[in-house]
């Protein structure tokens, strides 16, 4: 089951604007990662944050996490049209036998208009 | 540092046909996965293994669906046979260990018909 439902399920911008992504999930968390899915391609791990992080930056990405109400942002600054892509939140919440398990959500598809 | 192998990138059965993937993982990466990602949703993972173990198959349809992992390297998963409903993108993944980042493949694309 999918535990990460994601807000909105799509969103075109102009260039250079800003886009924020929305990530809502439902257990307790080890931590919250995002990845990035380019048409017909595999995901690609974008930034990781922990459970006691609440904010988390790597180049024109910013994630915060607010643990209280299980829920998560992605922020990606001055888009550009390379960044046309699906976003996923996954949770981490927990491991089996030493091995991690991730629960991904249902995806944001951004679209960067020129 | 080569990325995760998957084989055949597409592929197009009929309806109970059978069919099978291969997943090479990176080298030295201990947990490998294989989800199913159907057009528009997020990956759904359909089994773990850490090495040649199965550590987690709770949503792996057993009745037609199958993996191994037999020298803790590369993997197959085989489905038979093939409902419409299986029509779907299968991932590979693959953890180094101890590690956080999941590693993907660009993924086989499943049309039954």
């Amino acid at each position: 089951s999918q535990q990460g439902e994601e807000d909105p399920q799509a969103l075109s911008i102009q260039e250079g604007e800003n886009a924020t992504m929305n990530c809502s999930y439902k257990t307790s968390i080890n931590n919250l990662q995002w990845y990035r899915q380019n048409s017909g391609r595999g995901l690609v791990h974008l930034i990781l944050i922990r459970s006691n992080e609440r904010e988390k930056h790597s180049g024109r990405l910013r994630v915060t996490l607010d643990t209280s109400k299980k829920s998560s942002s992605l922020l990606i600054t001055a888009s550009r049209a390379a960044d046309t892509a699906s976003y996923f939140c996954a949770t981490d919440a927990g491991r089996i036998q030493g091995a991690q398990k991730l629960v991904f959500g249902q995806g944001t598809r951004l679209t960067i208009n020129p | 540092e080569a990325g995760v192998a998957q084989s055949p990138r597409y592929k197009i059965i009929e309806k109970r046909q059978s069919v099978a993937f291969w997943c090479n993982p990176i080298s030295g990466h201990a947990t490998l996965y294989w989800y199913q990602q159907i057009l528009g949703q997020g990956p759904k993972l359909l089994i773990q293994f850490q090495n040649n173990g199965v550590v987690d198959d709770s949503q792996l349809p057993k009745d037609r669906f199958s993996a191994e992992r037999l020298k803790g390297v590369d993997s197959t998963l085989k489905i038979q046979p093939a409902k419409l409903e299986d029509s779907a993108v299968y991932l590979c993944a693959s953890v180094g260990p101890g590690k956080n980042i999941q590693y993907f493949g660009a993924g086989t694309r499943l049309s039954v018909l």
